[in-house]
């Protein structure tokens, strides 16, 4: 089952205006990962994140990760209307070291009122 | 470069017939993922490849599902027989190896089992 805790699970915003979106465990990830998928599409990797504390921008994306190494977030700047889809966190817990193996959340679905 | 292909893009079949599923990785990657994506949830891994071998079929339901990567390249998933829960999208994934984080999503194969 799933053991990340990604919210909201839904956004409807204006254009321009900022989103942002996070996802908890109670368990520690060594690795975080911040996805978007379009309708039809498989997932599109955004961010990666590999030490807690890091804080890493991809346009007008950026992503942290958790000092406590059970949370990140992702800020979207100034949304615009190709932002639209779902937005999932994903994470290789410390417990599964070496395993290859990532957990998914349940993913944020942005809508964008033009 | 190509990406990842899987065929077919989408399948209906009623319940208790096979069905299977194929991926072609990205050329070069040695680590090749099956995954399960119910409808509003993250993926969820069935199983990992490293070249021929499953080394992660933790979480495939072996009692109906089967895998097969037979020369380390394409593979194969099938569902025999197929029940009205196995309606998902199907995804594969390709990687180098190494990182979690490197991994390159196909569009997926839909199914929908009546």
């Amino acid at each position: 089952g799933q053991q990340l805790n990604q919210s909201p699970q839904s956004m409807f915003i204006q254009e321009g205006e900022d989103v942002s979106m996070n996802c908890t465990s109670s368990s520690i990830f060594n690795t975080w990962l911040w996805y978007k998928q379009d309708p039809g599409e498989g997932p599109v990797l955004l961010i990666a994140l590999y030490k807690a504390g890091e804080l890493t921008s991809n346009g007008r994306l950026t992503a942290q990760f958790g000092i406590t190494r059970k949370d990140s977030f992702l800020n979207i700047s100034a949304s615009i209307p190709s932002d639209v889809g779902i937005y999932f966190c994903a994470g290789q817990p410390k417990r599964l070291q070496g395993a290859q193996k990532l957990v998914f959340g349940q993913g944020t679905r942005l809508t964008i009122n033009p | 470069e190509a990406g990842v292909v899987q065929s077919p893009r989408y399948k209906i079949i009623e319940k208790k017939q096979p069905v299977a599923f194929w991926c072609n990785p990205i050329s070069g990657h040695n680590t090749l993922y099956w995954y399960r994506q119910n409808l509003g949830q993250g993926p969820e891994l069935l199983i990992r490849y490293e070249n021929e071998e499953a080394v992660d079929d933790s979480q495939l339901p072996k009692d109906r599902f089967s895998a097969e990567r037979l020369k380390g390249v394409d593979s194969t998933l099938k569902i025999q027989p197929a029940e009205l829960g196995d309606s998902a999208v199907y995804l594969c994934a390709s990687s180098l190896g190494g990182s979690v984080a490197e991994q390159y999503f196909g569009p997926g194969t839909r199914l929908t089992v009546t």
